[in-house]
């Protein structure tokens, strides 16, 4: 049982370029959602998703793309990166609406745009 | 929209010595409250959760926190700390039956051995 996967752990990217960070689930988790961690604002929401097919944006979803085709994976998309978005990127997992039994996490991504 | 404070950024205390984080929240409805844990160069983990029923709930490792509605808090506790508690610590709301879970911004733990 791996739980939340996330992929690339490390990236570098120039400004402008684009990449897909991976996230994959084997929890039958409904809801995944990415965070982004910056030093002293916390962790700030960027978009969620409620099962297959249904996602929505968060906190602070400009400049990022997402979609949800299967209950397992929540790939996050940079259209054009920006040095703005140089953060650790985290995959969130979590079952139940109600009763919201809190978050299982990923170890990361690590992204620097230079 | 929910939101959350946490009021000491960076904490310094020695072994032993008694913890409380304090975290407010601001949402007008009935809420879901979590703490967790980040130790260095790791990805977060639950410590505890609140839904309803007793206020004071125990967590992982030694901690607890108390919910008090009047003042919108979750504070967190633990009556002796130890030099593996060094970590950052954050509270996080989410409105009960809703999807968003929002964090505050993290309280720097360091306990001296």
């Amino acid at each position: 049982n791996a739980g939340v996967t996330q992929t690339p752990k490390f990236q570098v990217l120039k400004t402008g370029q684009s990449m897909t960070l991976q996230c994959a689930q084997d929890m039958n988790h409904e809801y995944m959602s990415w965070y982004r961690q910056d030093p002293g604002m916390g962790l700030r929401l960027i978009h969620y998703s409620v099962g297959a097919g249904i996602t929505d944006q968060g906190e602070v979803p400009n400049g990022y793309n997402v979609s949800r085709s299967t209950t397992e994976d929540f790939p996050l998309r940079l259209l054009s990166a920006a040095p703005s978005q140089t953060s650790v990127y985290f995959c969130a997992t979590s079952t139940g609406r109600v009763r919201n039994y809190g978050y299982t996490f990923g170890s990361g991504t690590r992204l620097t745009v230079v | 929209a929910q939101s959350v404070s946490q009021h000491n950024h960076h904490v310094i205390l020695s072994e032993a010595a008694s913890l409380e984080l304090g975290c407010n929240y601001s949402y007008g409805g009935t809420v879901n409250l979590f703490w967790y844990v980040q130790y260095p160069g790791q990805h977060l983990q639950l410590l505890l959760k609140y839904f309803s029923g007793d206020p004071l709930v125990k967590g992982i490792k030694g901690f607890e926190a108390e919910f008090i509605k009047s003042k919108f808090s979750f504070n967190l506790r633990k009556p002796s700390v130890q030099w593996s508690d060094t970590a950052e610590y954050f509270c996080a709301v989410k409105a009960t039956g809703g999807f968003k879970t929002i964090f505050g911004a993290g309280t720097r733990l360091f306990v001296k051995a």
